[in-house]
């Protein structure tokens, strides 16, 4: 059964980088079928796709953060990673990761399924 | 922001019917990108409840059911229980903002 587990500093100074990790479990990261993807849900914007990645690095990101999203993946170690650089305290809420399905026409994909999720709070 | 709206909360008796509306615009529904549903119970990850409009994945009780029409998406739950307490949130495309979008979110309370 597929798993997923978001990692990563619980919290991060003002205009700082956060980096966070999603472990994949269960099942290949090297599919050919699906993308990955993370979401965050913050107080003041609810849930929010940031951007996804296929197995061959190739990425999409959310145009209202793709100024300071970066996203890579390593097969070999069965690991997707987030890169958000100048967090602010808007940036505070839960990161979630989850597998993207639906095919390669991305624009029908859904997230299923969902890791548990990690807090991220930016303060000072 | 989310630019699908959904009620902030409805409810209802145990047993009893209630939808959930999801509505957009002609640049995510109504441009006929397809519509999913996630229930997140207090405290856990969003969980998949309806895919592509109107598809359960299995395990999903047949309690729940989805439609889509024109710019707007319903969820409905028929014999309500006290376990379907949580929030419901939509999601679809939008080409004009070239990502996905959700919901703003409906929460459900059994009384």
């Amino acid at each position: 059964q597929l798993q997923l587990q978001a990692s990563g500093p619980g919290l991060v100074k003002p205009s700082e980088t956060l980096l966070l990790t999603c472990s994949v479990s269960g099942d290949s990261i090297s599919s050919s079928s699906y993308y990955w993807g993370w979401i965050r849900q913050t107080p003041g914007k609810g849930l929010e796709w940031i951007g996804s990645i296929y197995y061959t690095g190739n990425t999409y990101y959310n145009p209202s953060l793709k100024s300071r999203v970066s996203m890579s993946i390593d097969t070999s170690m069965m690991q997707f990673s987030l890169q958000l650089t100048s967090v602010t305290a808007a940036d505070t809420g839960v990161y979630f990761c989850a597998r993207q399905v639906g095919g390669l026409l991305y624009f029908r994909n859904w997230f299923n399924p969902w890791g548990q999720g990690t807090l991220v709070t930016v303060s000072s | 922001q989310s630019v699908l709206t959904q009620p902030p909360s409805v409810s209802g008796a145990p047993g009893q019917r209630v939808t959930i509306s999801c509505t957009g615009s002609s640049s995510s529904i109504g441009a006929g990108y397809d519509v999913h549903w996630y229930q997140q119970l207090p405290g856990t990850a969003p969980k998949l409840l309806i895919y592509t409009n109107s598809n359960r994945p299995s395990g999903v009780p047949d309690r729940f059911s989805g439609s889509k029409s024109g710019t707007s998406a319903s969820l409905a739950i028929t014999g309500l229980q006290a376990e379907d307490e949580a929030d419901y949130y939509c999601q679809s495309y939008d080409s004009s903002l070239s990502g996905y979008v959700f919901g703003t979110g409906t929460k459900v309370t059994v009384l």
